[in-house]
């Protein structure tokens, strides 16, 4: 199975704050890594595909690159609707594999 | 609109049974894989399993975790989709999240809001 890492597991961070978020394969998975939103008591929201490519609707505050083992997301201008847990996840390969979840708090 | 909405979860005994279920809306459904995503109390996401469409025979794919004990099925007439899960373990207590794979990307691109299972004696 392919093993995703994230760092780190949790950040804090003030309104108006850029914000990178790591995520790292075990083996390589190209292009094949999505990022997740999740605020509390709520579904997952898809961020962006393919490592970079922003999913219909989500802003323009979020994006995201890397390809091969190391990926990043990063948000531009951290607002409070984005205090929340974000995940990776890889799907080269079965089993589909999540990271452990980086929570944005508020400093 | 795209919509997922899942129903079936509640309390069962260890060993017990449960069967889901996602009312697909908004979009053609039978084009689409779909997956199941579960979330235990207060950890992170954890894939279940997939169904691809009828081009692709309707095959499966499923997480070690649970599979031989989790079946994963559809009915393209009614836009729905289901998880039967069998012996059912304290492990399995999560919220379960159905998922639609994107045609072009194969990534998640909407979620249900979730059902919650809780398997307790």
């Amino acid at each position: 199975d392919i093993q995703m890492t994230q760092s780190p597991s949790s950040l804090s961070a003030s309104v108006g704050d850029r914000v990178t978020i790591t995520c790292r394969a075990s083996q390589g998975i190209s292009s094949s890594l999505a990022w997740f939103q999740q605020r509390p008591g709520k579904a997952p929201k898809s961020l962006i595909y393919a490592a970079s490519s922003l999913q219909s609707g989500v802003p323009s505050k979020f994006s995201g690159s890397g390809s091969g083992t190391d990926f990043t997301l990063t948000i531009s201008s951290l607002q409070p609707e984005d205090f929340a847990t974000y995940y990776c996840q890889q799907y080269s390969s079965y089993p589909l594999t999540f990271g452990g979840g980086t929570k944005v708090e508020i400093k | 609109e795209v919509q997922l909405v899942e129903s079936g979860g509640g309390l069962v005994q260890p060993g017990g049974s449960l069967r889901l279920s996602c009312a697909a809306s908004g979009f053609t459904f039978s084009d689409h894989f779909m997956d199941w995503v579960r979330q235990a109390p207060g950890k992170g996401l954890e894939w279940v399993g997939r169904t691809r469409n009828k081009a692709n025979s309707y095959t499966t794919e499923y997480a070690a975790s649970v599979k031989g004990r989790f079946t994963i099925s559809r009915d393209d007439s009614k836009n729905s989709l289901y998880l039967q899960m069998n012996s059912l373990k304290t492990e399995d207590t999560a919220v379960y999240y159905c998922a639609r794979v994107s045609s072009g990307s194969y990534s998640f691109d909407s979620w249900g809001q979730g059902t919650l299972v809780t398997v307790s004696s």
